[in-house]
């Protein structure tokens, strides 16, 4: 079974783009969250996604946004970079879901570097 | 607020020693506290702890939950140097989910 697949691997912008990362979660997961890994924060999480609908939602500006498509496959939206969202931004699939114990399984990531 | 609080934040040792790996939490409708190793890029998944007093255990790594004082411990016996990583705690509440900041393993030879 092929594992969480996350594009681009790495990608470098400029402050005031926007960038869109892409996720393809393990096949029959249906729920697929995104996460924000910098060396001094942690682990943060953005948000859930669960058959098509946004089910939760961390304390990230509006400027951070996704979505989820019919195939579970999922993106996520930065607008307006600033430079201090240069971070590994981390996908995760699961069976059914936050809080419903059930294990999460991460794709590799995707660093992004804003200059 | 929840919150999820690791300790240490990082630690050296060498192979052969015992580590003990701290994780206290305080999570709203807590369900359950999973481990995560996590050595370059993607955490893989060690442990989902659901009850108290019970202890998982996987090789020479073993994790228990004390769901009355809210914390949860990871051992790690007999280091190798491939235990190296970040190991990091997620306390999943009945509407969120809370990762520590993470605990920074190095084991020297």
């Amino acid at each position: 079974k092929a594992g969480v697949t996350q594009t681009p691997r790495y990608l470098i912008k400029t402050r005031g783009q926007q960038v869109t990362l892409s996720c393809s979660p393990i096949s029959g997961h249906r729920s697929v969250s995104w996460y924000q890994q910098t060396p001094g924060q942690g682990l943060q999480f953005l948000f859930e996604y669960f058959s098509e609908t946004q089910r939760n939602k961390g304390n990230f500006p509006g400027r951070f946004s996704g979505r989820q498509f019919s195939n579970s496959r999922s993106e996520m939206n930065v607008s307006t970079l600033e430079l201090g969202d240069s971070a590994l931004y981390l996908c995760a699939s699961s069976l059914q879901g936050q809080g419903i114990n059930s294990p999460l399984h991460f794709g590799n990531g995707t660093r992004l570097t804003v200059t | 607020e929840d919150k999820v609080v690791q300790s240490p934040l990082s630690l050296v040792v060498h192979e052969g020693d015992t580590v003990t790996l701290n994780c206290s939490y305080e999570v709203t409708n807590f369900r359950s506290l999973l481990w995560y190793k996590q050595e370059k890029k993607a955490p893989t998944f060690l442990f989902m702890l659901t009850s108290s007093g019970i202890e998982k255990k996987s090789g020479r790594l073993s994790s228990i939950l004390d769901k009355k004082e809210l914390f949860s411990i990871l051992n790690i016996t007999a280091t190798q140097t491939g235990d190296s990583a970040i190991y990091l705690c997620d306390a999943m509440g009945e509407n969120d989910m809370r990762f520590g900041a993470g605990t920074r393993l190095t084991v020297k030879p």
